[in-house]
């Protein structure tokens, strides 16, 4: 079957580093999404993976090991603002987004 | 770039009433459209996809007769609550993508917040 797992929740300091992450067991694979969700928001659209390796954008990266079937979000400098949940989703071939659950990250001063 | 509008953000109507939620893409044309339901402090559920000009596909357990969706142009997308009860009272969002394959990330409207009373 398809499976996405990641944490459930997570805590970390602002200021700090945190990562969070996922796997996946997909039927095919055509890239692995992250998204940010606020408490009571739709979903916002953070980082696209399809070829191994970390890509960076401002605070946060996203890192994708096809052969491990496992990705992960890196936030940096984190701010009180980036408390959200954050959804993995991987694409199969049939290019139907699997979801996980959803890791709420809550951040402390 | 690829917003999507979704409208009413709130609906609050008495049980047996339908409900109508709309979900534009405003700056791009969306071949795909898709529906999901959220309760709270759980994941997004994937209703039905609905592809413009064809009838939406349902993922199992959710009632076709009973969530309406038309897809009637590349931008507009519709999801009809008929005769709805309390249990159907949950966060609905829906999402635009603008090819079929590729790298095309969904892209979330506001969502709705369904309350029957």
């Amino acid at each position: 079957g398809q499976n996405i797992d990641q944490p459930t929740e997570m805590t970390a300091t602002e200021g700090a580093i945190v990562q969070i992450n996922c796997t996946y067991q997909t039927s095919g694979f055509n890239g692995l999404f992250w998204y940010q969700q606020h408490a009571g928001e739709a979903p916002t659209f953070l980082s696209y993976n399809v070829l191994d390796g970390l890509e960076e954008k401002g605070r946060f990266s996203s890192f994708l090991s096809r052969s491990k079937g496992y990705s992960y979000l890196l936030l940096k400098e984190l701010q009180m603002k980036d408390s959200a949940s954050y959804l993995c989703a991987a694409m199969d071939s049939n290019y139907q987004l699997i979801w996980g659950a959803g890791t709420k990250l809550i951040i402390k001063p | 770039g690829a917003v999507v509008s979704q409208h009413p953000s709130w609906v609050i109507c008495k049980s047996g009433t339908s409900v109508k939620i709309e979900c534009r893409s405003l700056d791009f044309q969306a071949t795909t459209m898709f529906w999901y339901r959220q309760f709270p402090k759980q994941s997004l559920m994937l209703m039905a996809t609905s592809n413009e000009g064809s009838k939406a596909t349902y993922e199992q357990g959710v009632e076709k007769d009973k969530f309406l969706i038309n897809h009637a142009s590349l931008t507009l997308s519709t999801l009809t609550v008929t005769s709805a009860h309390p249990e159907d009272s949950s966060f609905y969002i829906c999402s635009a993508r603008v090819a079929t394959g590729g790298s095309q990330p969904q892209h979330f409207g506001d969502g709705t917040r369904l309350s029957i009373l």
